[in-house]
């Protein structure tokens, strides 16, 4: 069945590093992928999504590109800040009526 | 716009006691409606989802059932709860409008079981 794996945190950062927190996923046929984070005693909000191979998701200026080639979907932003401490959650749906979540990456950025 | 609310945010109950959470959708109509369970330090774990009023379907054998009276409310109920019924639970949604659509989460309810 499909799955997603993501890279086991946590990942404590010093503001303005570089982020890269790693998600590569198995499936049948052509998922959609997504990025959702979680602050601290909130739900999950949308951060980013793509659709198909090469696609690029971003906001807030956090980017993730949809390899097909590499079945991944990391996800990178240049300078981080402290307001960025967060789960992250990788996820992707075949359209069907569930979605598969990875395990959880808690970031942690220190002024 | 689509909102989506769910109340208790938080709950501290005893073992054994009975449990009813709820979760409404404002600004659709007829969407798919999901009940998660994170644990502490742990993944989602999809407890339920309903495609339709009446229609539940269950992922995991438990204490804990579903349903959908209405269109666009869906309640976790338990009879008897246990320990490890304690965590964060999750409502969502999504739309049908389109293959691949996104699920928006509620804000979620902090439950206790002592």
């Amino acid at each position: 069945g499909d799955s997603v794996t993501q890279m086991e945190g946590p990942v404590t950062l010093s503001e303005e590093a570089f982020l890269t927190i790693n998600c590569t996923y198995t499936a049948t046929g052509y998922p959609s992928l997504f990025w959702y984070v979680q602050y601290p005693g909130e739900g999950l909000q949308l951060l980013l999504k793509a659709t198909k191979a090469d696609d690029k998701g971003s906001n807030k200026g956090f980017e993730a590109t949809y390899r097909k080639e590499t079945t991944s979907f990391h996800l990178e932003k240049g300078s981080v800040q402290v307001s960025d401490s967060a789960v992250y959650f990788c996820a992707l749906s075949e359209g069907g009526n569930d979605m598969r979540f990875g395990a959880g990456t808690r970031l942690t950025v220190k002024p | 716009s689509q909102t989506i609310h769910q109340w208790p945010a938080t709950l501290v109950q005893p073992v054994g006691s009975p449990l009813s959470l709820e979760c409404t959708v404002e600004g659709t109509s007829n969407p798919n409606l999901y009940w998660y369970r994170q644990a502490a330090g742990r993944g989602l774990q999809l407890l339920f989802y309903s495609v339709g009023i009446g229609q539940i379907s269950s992922e995991v054998p438990q204490n804990l059932s579903a349903s959908r009276p209405q269109d666009r409310q869906f309640i976790l109920s338990s009879k008897k709860l246990l320990l490890s019924d304690s965590g964060f639970y999750l409502c969502a949604w999504k739309g049908l409008a389109g293959r691949y659509n996104e699920q928006f989460f509620g804000p979620g309810t902090r439950l206790t079981v002592l």
